[in-house]
């Protein structure tokens, strides 16, 4: 199974919006609207922001929103803030009861 | 709220088995609404998930196919806790490892270990 492509890294000054994008392929992003959002700061665990697509659990920011198009799903920042600086890294249910992660995107707060 | 806590050697030689163990609490490994699963994180490949257990009336496994020759992941339910086996490991299993929690519903990760540093050397 083949990782989702994520761009090495991404960066806005505060109160811009940024988008990073995921790509998969027809068997994962393209078919399941199961794609998530993890957020992971350096030395600590990896917190779900966004779930199936566009769904935010409870107490994650309205500034986080996702999206998909395609095989490309994407997430947006908005109004950043510098406690936004992580990395971010996206999933898909790739069928057969599987999951396929991107390789990670580090967000820089300029 | 669910917390899960791993435990296990940070240091593995080559060759030999990989075991981390996951605690949970404000959960059940028994809950048939989630499933208990193992991802590792290396600079190298990202983010890699490599399986989970689950109960729905029976155990179900289900393991990444990079890993599932050498890979178990076997829930206890008498101390609620599950486990990872990973054999014959290489210095490609270097990595930091997590437990997490899938829900069934969401399809998910939404709560995660701390996750354990695990170096590969002789």
């Amino acid at each position: 199974q083949s990782a989702l492509t994520q761009p090495a890294s991404v960066s806005g000054s505060p109160g811009q919006s940024i988008t990073i994008s995921c790509t998969g392929g027809d068997n994962d992003v393209g078919r399941h609207d199961l794609v998530s959002w993890y957020q992971e700061d350096p030395g600590k665990a990896p917190r779900l922001i966004i779930y199936e697509v566009i769904k935010r659990p409870s107490g994650i920011s309205n500034r986080f929103s996702g999206s998909k198009s395609g095989n490309t799903a994407s997430l947006t920042i908005s109004g950043l803030q510098p406690e936004d600086e992580a990395f971010y890294y996206c999933c898909s249910y790739a069928g057969g009861s599987t999951w396929v992660f991107g390789g990670g995107t580090k967000m820089t707060v300029l | 709220q669910v917390q899960l806590q791993q435990s296990g050697p940070g240091l593995v030689k080559p060759s030999q088995t990989l075991s981390l163990t996951c605690v949970i609490s404000g959960d059940t490994v028994s809950n048939d609404r989630a499933a208990w699963n193992w991802v590792r994180k290396s600079p190298s490949r990202g983010l890699e998930w490599l399986g989970r257990t689950y109960s729905r009336s029976k155990w179900y496994n289900d393991y990444a196919v990079s890993v599932k020759s050498r890979i178990v992941i076997n829930p206890d339910t008498s101390k609620n806790q599950f486990s990872l086996q990973l054999n014959s490991v290489t210095l490609e299993d270097a990595a930091v490892y997590f437990c997490a929690r899938g829900d069934a519903y969401t399809w998910a990760f939404d709560s995660w270990g701390q996750g354990t540093l695990v170096t590969v050397s002789s």
